[in-house]
């Protein structure tokens, strides 16, 4: 079982520049997997970038990069120059590797300040 | 490429009435899930299969009922619809690395 907390219900950044969404979870699981996906207005859920718990590298996509610490169960999201289609929910959720069930937090609204 | 599809999209509902969400994958994915949506909530898992016949319990399953005749389709039912379960609902599917693919939502409103 996974538990998956995001701390901010809403943040707001100024275009071009960078923000930093904040995870943290909660797992039982000894390999597992950490996802942030985007839900614009569209509703469509989007995968941002994923993370492999056995992986000690970041991952990396583009503008988007993760900080997974994993002593601390932590997996931030952070996003360079931001741009205007980057505002959206944002979740961040947590997969064991042999069950495949997404658990997901509770999302970070995040608005991009022209 | 169509991926996952869910019909319908929207739908609207009165209390005690029953329907089914149709969630089919052409991607020969083994699992997938229905989850809903609901404001400040996130996603919670509502049924999942983890290959055709068969369907198990996730985290909000009652109320509601699954079935995965075959591989392609997975379809959530409703017997006798509450105005609790007003709700966006998404279907998703895997392959076996974790990573899910998404339909785009059904909106259901239960009056």
């Amino acid at each position: 079982a996974q538990t998956v907390t995001q701390s901010q219900p809403e943040m707001s950044v100024q275009e071009a520049e960078t923000v930093t969404l904040s995870c943290t979870y909660d797992t039982s699981e000894s390999d597992y997997y950490l996802f942030w996906y985007k839900q614009p207005p569209s509703r469509q859920m989007i995968l941002v970038i994923r993370q492999e718990a056995y992986k000690q590298q970041n991952a990396t996509e583009n503008r988007f990069s993760v900080n997974f610490q994993k002593a601390a169960k932590s997996f931030s999201l952070k996003i360079s120059d931001s741009q205007l289609g980057d505002a959206a929910m944002y979740f961040c959720a947590c997969s064991g590797a042999g069950s495949y069930q997404l658990t997901f937090g509770k999302g970070t609204k995040l608005s991009v300040i022209p | 490429n169509a991926g996952v599809t869910q019909t319908p999209k929207f739908r609207v509902l009165k209390t005690g009435q029953s329907m089914t969400l149709l969630c089919a994958q052409d991607m020969n994915h083994e699992y997938m899930y229905w989850y809903r949506q609901d404001p400040g909530m996130g996603l919670r898992l509502i049924h999942y299969s983890v290959g055709e016949g068969t369907t198990a319990k996730g985290e909000v399953p009652d109320g509601y009922n699954v079935s995965r005749l075959k591989k392609q389709n997975f379809l959530l039912g409703l017997e006798s619809a509450a105005p609790s379960q007003t709700s966006v609902y998404f279907c998703a599917s895997t392959k076996l690395d974790g990573e899910l693919f998404f339909g785009e939502g059904s909106r259901l409103t239960v009056l």
